[in-house]
């Protein structure tokens, strides 16, 4: 299958500062990426939708001010959490589409954020 | 009605059983499906697609019915191995528009 890679797969931080995570597919182009929460024994939760070389998609409740997604490439979507707070702390995932031909959507292994 | 919908479970089962899951959707237009498996702390992973005319990959059989708006998992001789959250996922209105059920966890027991 196809290979997701995100980068770092931890990170510990102190409150108030920002955070960057990268997305990138490793074998293919991938036309969305999508960024997922999941909260300890929760289920996925969609934060946004990223379109490269578009404006990021946010789901309701999700603050785009706060959540800064950039797709500037077939291969590669940031995820920014400016300003992290203890409650940010969460399993955050993204995933890769290869678009409408291309199946189904394919996970990175997830980046563990913890804000002390 | 959620979108989206499994049951949480656990589902506890002995090595060697047969057991199924069902995950139903709402959205009458969705066009196609997928099981996706969650160990503890990792991301999911795909684990098969599903075919309007069902489909099998080794002890794992998947199938969908249309008018009922369900999909199933069934696995057969389940292994200690097979431990883990079973996600449903629907593509309604295009490859972006996905929804995630929220997962069926299954543990089996020796």
């Amino acid at each position: 299958g196809a290979v997701v890679s995100q980068h770092p797969s931890w990170v510990i931080c102190k409150s108030g500062t920002s955070v960057k995570i990268e997305c990138r597919s490793l074998d293919f182009q991938a036309t969305t990426m999508f960024w997922y929460r999941q909260f300890p024994k929760q289920s996925l939760m969609l934060m946004a939708t990223s379109n490269e070389g578009s404006k990021a998609t946010y789901e309701q409740g999700v603050e785009k001010d706060k959540f800064l997604i950039n797709h500037a490439s077939l291969t590669l979507s940031t995820l920014t959490v400016t300003s992290a707070h203890p409650e940010d702390s969460s399993f955050y995932i993204c995933s890769a589409h290869p678009g409408p031909e291309g199946g189904t959507q394919y996970f990175g292994p997830g980046t563990r954020l913890l804000v002390l | 009605r959620k979108e989206v919908e499994q049951d949480p479970g656990p589902f506890n089962v002995p090595e060697g059983a047969t057991v199924a899951f069902n995950c139903t959707y709402s959205n009458s237009a969705s066009q196609s499906f997928f099981w996706y498996r969650q160990d503890c702390r990792k991301e999911p992973k795909l684990l098969m697609s599903v075919y309007s005319s069902g489909n099998e990959d080794g002890r794992f059989t998947a199938q969908l019915n249309r008018a009922s708006q369900y999909i199933s998992l069934l696995i057969r001789d389940s292994k200690l191995s097979d431990s883990a959250t079973y996600l449903c996922v629907v593509n309604s209105g295009g490859y972006q528009k996905v929804t995630f059920g929220t997962g069926t966890k299954l543990q089996v027991i020796p």
